[in-house]
């Protein structure tokens, strides 16, 4: 059975630095991109990054390239999200979601998601 | 990038049918054909319930169907139960160069 759970989420102050982590199991790891998505408070969903499976190719929604980097270790079946810069309006649950090949393509979807960790940024 | 277009909310009595509609651009929606839709319970992840605008995911409900026209797709609940109640989300692969998905702003589904 697939599992996703993320965890690291907390409150930081503007301008602050936090790193989410997203472990993975039941599944062949490699094989499978994996996206980082949040949802503000009481809002919808927005597709935030990814990472290929092979850990070479990332991408990044406009509003945090800079300051977001992915990365993975195929070896721990993990993947990271390192957050700097954080602004208040990075205020979200983030969820890690395994897409459903090995790279972001039209045809691909979020097919497990975790239940979400809570960034909070505020002073 | 705006997102995708959806009613805020739509209801409906137990057994009937209601649609929701998701209606983005040629740079989304209607220029691929891969549309996915997600379920999502208060305080809960979001649950795959179609992909590839009409497939439906194993034990996900044959009550839930998609389709798609031009640049609106459109998600469909027959035989409506209490149980459906919750917020509903199309996502699109996007053209846009500052992103890569775009979803929906979500619908509210009631019971009445």
């Amino acid at each position: 059975e697939v599992h996703v759970v993320e965890s690291g989420g907390n409150f930081v102050e503007p301008g602050g630095s936090l790193t989410l982590s997203c472990a993975a199991s039941g599944f062949s790891f490699p094989f499978f991109a994996v996206s980082w998505l949040r949802q503000l408070p009481g809002k919808g969903l927005e597709w935030v990054s990814s990472v290929s499976g092979d850990g070479d190719k990332a991408f990044y929604t406009d509003s945090v390239k800079g300051r977001f980097t992915i990365s993975r270790d195929n070896s721990k079946n993990a993947v990271s999200l390192h957050m700097s810069s954080l602004r208040a309006e990075d205020t979200a649950v983030y969820y890690c979601a395994r897409v459903s090949g090995d790279f972001w393509s039209p045809e691909n979807y979020f097919d497990y998601w975790g239940q979400g960790t809570l960034v909070t940024v505020s002073s | 990038q705006s997102a995708l277009t959806q009613p805020a909310s739509v209801s409906g009595s137990p057994g009937q049918s209601i649609t929701i509609s998701c209606t983005g651009t040629a740079n989304d929606v209607g220029g691929y054909t891969y549309v996915s839709w997600y379920q999502q319970f208060s305080g809960k992840a979001p649950k795959l319930i179609i992909f590839d605008v009409s497939n439906r995911p194993s034990g996900v409900s044959t009550r839930f169907s998609g389709s798609k026209s031009g640049n609106t797709a459109s998600l469909t609940i027959s035989g409506l139960q209490p149980e459906d109640e919750a917020d509903y989300y199309c996502c699109s692969f996007t053209s846009s160069l500052a992103l890569l998905y775009v979803f929906g702003t979500g619908t509210k589904v009631s019971v009445l």
